[in-house]
C-alpha cells in the first residue's frame, strides 16, 4: 500500500473507444503527475498538478486529456488511442515542489493495452 | 538536451556488493534520486543527494559528484529480494520555481545465488 491508487489496474480498448484512469492519493500531497512506461524507455513525465502550476510535455498527444478536480483526485481521459500508446501509466503524488526532496509516491499503474 | 545513462543490466552474487552508474548531462540540476521497482509493482524511492558524497541508508548507499555530473547507488550484503530494477532520476528546477524529475532507463539487477 504506497497512499496512491490506480484504478483500472488493467485496460484493453480499442483505437475509437473513449476510457479513463483514476488516480486518487491518501497522503495528504498537494502535486500529483501522470508517467508513462513503456519497455526499454525511460519514464516519460506526461503531465503534473500542483498548487502552483499545471505543467504539460509538449510531447504529449491531444488524445491524452488530464483532469485533476481536487489535490486528491487525478484522471487521465483517452480517446481514439494507437496501438504504440500501450504502456504502463503511473501516478505519483509528492508534496508541494516534491522535486526539491526528489521523493515521488507512486500508484501501481494501469496497464493499457490498445487493439 | 537532457540524458542519463545508467548500465542496462547487472547481475550479482548473494552477498556480495553491487554498485550502479548513473552519469546525467541536464541543466537546472538540483538532485539525483534512485528509485526501486520490482516487476509488476511501483517504482519506490531510495535516496535522493542535493549535496556532493556518500549518502548511508541501511544496505543502500548513494553518492553524488555534482562536478563529474555523476552518482552511483551502491548495494551491500545482496539479498535475492534485491533482484529488481532501479532508477536514477535527476531534479531539474523549471519554469517558475518549480521542479520536475527526469529518470533514466533503469538497471535490471539479477542476484543469484
Amino acid at each position: 500500500e504506497t497512499g496512491v491508487t490506480q484504478t483500472p489496474r488493467h485496460l484493453v480498448m480499442g483505437m475509437t473507444n473513449k476510457k479513463s484512469l483514476k488516480c486518487e492519493q491518501h497522503l495528504g500531497h498537494n502535486a500529483m503527475y501522470w508517467y508513462k512506461q513503456s519497455a526499454k524507455k525511460p519514464l516519460e513525465l506526461m503531465f503534473v498538478y500542483s498548487l502552483e502550476e499545471r505543467v504539460e510535455n509538449n510531447s504529449v498527444p491531444s488524445r491524452f486529456s488530464p483532469e485533476c478536480p481536487n489535490s486528491s483526485h487525478l484522471f487521465l481521459h483517452l480517446h481514439t488511442l494507437q496501438p504504440e500508446d500501450s504502456a504502463l501509466y503511473l501516478c505519483a503524488s509528492s508534496r508541494s515542489r516534491g522535486g526539491e526532496s526528489g521523493e515521488l509516491f507512486f500508484g501501481e499503474g494501469s496497464r493499457l493495452t490498445v487493439l | 538536451g537532457q540524458s542519463l545513462e545508467q548500465p542496462s543490466e547487472v547481475t550479482a552474487v548473494e552477498g556480495a556488493i553491487v554498485q550502479i552508474n548513473c552519469t546525467y548531462q541536464t541543466s537546472g540540476f538540483y538532485g539525483l534520486s534512485w528509485y526501486q521497482q520490482h516487476d509488476g509493482g511501483a517504482p519506490t524511492f531510495l535516496s535522493y543527494n542535493a549535496l556532493d558524497g556518500l549518502e548511508e541508508t541501511g544496505r543502500f548507499s548513494s553518492f553524488l559528484s555534482r562536478s563529474d555530473s555523476y552518482g552511483y547507488l551502491l548495494l551491500q550484503e545482496l539479498q535475492m529480494k534485491d533482484s529488481a530494477s532501479y532508477f536514477c532520476a535527476v531534479s531539474l528546477l523549471s519554469g517558475a520555481g518549480s521542479y520536475q524529475l527526469t529518470f533514466g532507463k533503469g538497471t535490471k539487477l539479477s542476484v543469484i545465488p
